[in-house]
């Protein structure tokens, strides 16, 4: 099963205008970690923000934000006044605990995020 | 530069030869990860290290064997190659909080071409 969903293959907002990328997980565990993270058409993977999940309040990082809405099991990417440099692919993952290995860390499929001019 | 290294940047290999990928964590970091990203799979997870030891398995092959030295740094070795091995190998690390800085830091990755 499918444990980070990521429901939209591909993505396109205009420049300065805001954009929500969707996120989905599922887990059983009460302490879990949500991560978004962009990966250029270069290659490397960028930590853009993070979410514990006992945390109350959202997760804010500059123009990031993360809709986490706890019971709905959603972590939603917010990315306000988009630029150019925001094309990019956008993986949601996340760590739980596993009762073997001390933690597993999953991804999702990614979103592409085209920003027009 | 995310702190974490990876060497080399590109390879290029033929069919059936062995290849070994390199990465040294972020400063302090204990745990290494390795993952492959191939156009038609998305991020796999391949393995997990911890201060030495194995700490988990994903979707490993078994001509794929990877080990941590007690210098934290940790070496993926691929062998047998195969056209479909080509891909994006990544590196990462993390500390034992998740609210280090950047949780799970991402090397740049090494490219591989097997023709």
């Amino acid at each position: 099963a499918q444990k980070i969903t990521q429901t939209q293959p591909g993505m396109f907002v205009q420049e300065k205008e805001a954009v929500t990328l969707d996120c989905t997980y599922d887990t059983s565990d009460q302490s879990y970690g949500l991560f978004w993270y962009k990966q250029p058409s270069s290659g490397e993977m960028i930590f853009l923000i993070y979410q514990g999940s006992y945390d109350e309040q959202n997760a804010t990082e500059g123009r990031y934000s993360l809709n986490f809405q706890k019971a709905r099991k959603s972590a939603n990417l917010v990315i306000s006044a988009s630029q150019l440099g925001d094309s990019a692919m956008y993986f949601c993952a996340m760590r739980e605990p596993d009762p073997y290995y001390g933690q597993n860390f999953v991804f999702g499929p990614g979103t592409r995020l085209s920003v027009l001019p | 530069d995310s702190g974490v290294t990876q060497t080399p940047k590109h390879l290029i290999t033929a069919t059936g030869q062995r290849v070994t990928l390199r990465c040294s964590p972020r400063s302090g970091d204990l745990s290494v990860y390795w993952y492959q990203q191939s156009l038609d799979q998305g991020l796999q997870f391949l393995i997990q290290y911890y201060n030495g030891e194995e700490r988990a398995k994903g979707n490993i092959l078994e001509r794929f064997s990877a080990q941590q030295f007690p210098d934290l740094h940790s070496e993926l070795n691929l062998s047998s190659l195969e056209l479909g091995d080509s891909a994006l190998y990544f590196c990462a690390s993390s500390g034992e909080s998740e609210r280090r800085l950047n949780g799970y830091t991402f090397g740049s990755g090494t490219r591989l071409t097997v023709v």
